[in-house]
């Protein structure tokens, strides 16, 4: 089955930074993968989806690339803000395309 | 626009007493619906998805079971709570990705489950 590692639990950064997040996954590549955003107590929300034909996606201060050769995806958050503190979500489909697995996410505080 | 409605999103049960969560979803037909649950230092584990009425799909054996009465109506049921069901549950749903996978989930604000 498809396992995803994001393998950082916890990054901190310094506001203005620039925050990198890991996606690794095994197993078979993805048609596409997605980043969401969680907040404590809260569902997550979606913020980018990238196929695998597509290296590299961007909305507003984000970005996100996809080497389908290494089996990992990477998420930027450029000019980091105290307000970009949560937990990062990876999610790929799973091998029958009818659910998104997840990673255990990488809780990114920023401080100012 | 779409929304989706899960409640309670508060509930603390003794261990062996019954459970039922409900999710229903507003402004969209025939979505895909899932119940996903997130136990403290864990991931977002999935539990079950449903592509359409009375379709249900297990991914984890255990004492839960999911139930979908009408398109946008999706029930997560127990009849004897184990400590170890204890964790937020999240419903989510989406709309499909053109034939090659489930897309972008939207997921509802959660239910945040304690056994004692």
């Amino acid at each position: 089955s498809q396992k995803i590692e994001q393998n950082s639990e916890a990054l901190n950064i310094q506001e203005g930074k620039t925050a990198t997040l890991t996606c690794n996954y095994t197993n078979y590549s993805p048609a596409y993968l997605q980043w969401y955003r969680q907040d404590p107590g809260r569902g997550p929300v979606f913020l980018l989806l990238i196929r695998e034909n597509e290296k590299e996606k961007r909305k507003e201060r984000l970005k996100v690339t996809f080497d389908t050769t290494l089996k990992q995806s990477l998420f930027h958050i450029t000019a980091s803000q105290p307000a970009d503190s949560a937990t990062y979500l990876c999610a790929l489909d799973d091998q029958a395309g009818t659910a998104l697995i997840f990673g255990k996410g990488t809780t990114l505080s920023v401080s100012s | 626009s779409q929304t989706i409605h899960q409640w309670p999103a508060t509930l603390v049960q003794p261990v062996g007493s019954p459970l039922s969560l409900e999710c229903t979803v507003e402004g969209t037909s025939n979505p895909n619906l899932y119940w996903y649950r997130q136990a403290a230092g864990r991931g977002l584990q999935l539990l079950f998805y449903s592509v359409g009425i009375g379709q249900i799909s297990s991914e984890v054996p255990q004492n839960l079971s999911a139930s979908r009465p009408q398109d946008r109506q999706f029930i997560l049921s127990s009849k004897k709570l184990l400590l170890s069901d204890s964790g937020f549950y999240l419903c989510a749903w989406s709309g499909g990705l053109a034939g090659v996978g489930a897309g972008e989930l939207f997921f509802g604000e959660g239910s945040r489950l304690t056994v004692l």
